[in-house]
């Protein structure tokens, strides 16, 4: 009965790689988010999407790429991994119109070797 | 520009109670949040406040001034398992409000000793 779920929970990979995180919300949410947590736990914006229509796309480099195939669904890939990559990216989901709190995903621990 | 301000680390005692500051310069307000984060897990919400004044839910009381630009998350009756990181949030009401993202704060992380 999980809300947000992601996987992998963890990925180690090489420069240069390409790879994809998912997500999926199980909780009937529109708006779906993906946030960048740095090693100095700073949580970032990178992209939003809802009903499947991206919303917010912040200064994030064009190697990542989200995709929402529906909207219970947020996949992120990352082309040509750099080192800088290295962080804990979290999915979040959230239903307009009343307080609207973002539930979070577990995490995925992405480290770039 | 958007800035949100909160301390870096607090300690305190079990039982006593602690107050988290933030204070936030955005371009637009629709809403504040505090997050609750154990390390190595995610983000879990803990409250919200859009009017000025106190909300308070259990233990846990958050205030706001929206002239100010500034809140504050007050945990009572500290325990062991409330060491974690804090993080303050605001909603930019600005951005479209179907995918309205929140700014966060860098977070505050409390330790609690016995």
């Amino acid at each position: 009965d999980t809300a947000v779920s992601q996987t992998p929970k963890y990925l180690v990979t090489q420069m240069g790689n390409d790879k994809s995180i998912k997500c999926e919300q199980n909780l009937g949410h529109d708006t779906m988010y993906w946030y960048k947590q740095d090693s100095k736990k700073f949580l970032k914006i990178m992209f939003s999407y809802n009903n499947k229509e991206l919303i917010i796309n912040e200064t994030v480099p064009n190697r990542f790429s989200p995709k929402s195939p529906d909207k219970a669904h947020l996949n992120l890939h990352i082309n040509s991994l750099e080192l800088g990559d290295s962080a804990v990216y979290f999915c979040a989901s959230s239903q307009p119109g009343q307080i609207y709190e973002q539930y979070f995903g577990p995490g995925t621990r992405l480290t770039v070797t | 520009g958007q800035n949100i301000d909160q301390p870096t680390e607090m300690t305190a005692t079990e039982g006593a109670i602690v107050q988290i500051n933030c204070t936030y310069q955005t371009s637009g307000f629709n809403g504040l949040f505090w997050y609750q984060q154990h390390a190595g897990e995610a983000p879990t919400f803990l409250s919200y406040n859009v009017l000025d004044g106190l909300e308070e839910k259990g233990r846990f009381s958050s205030f706001l001034s929206r002239s100010k630009g500034y809140s504050y998350l007050l945990l009572k009756e500290l325990q062991m398992k409330d060491s974690a990181s804090y993080l303050c949030a605001v909603r930019d009401s600005h951005q479209n409000q179907a995918g309205t993202a929140l700014i966060f704060g860098k977070g505050t992380t409390l330790s609690v000793s016995s």
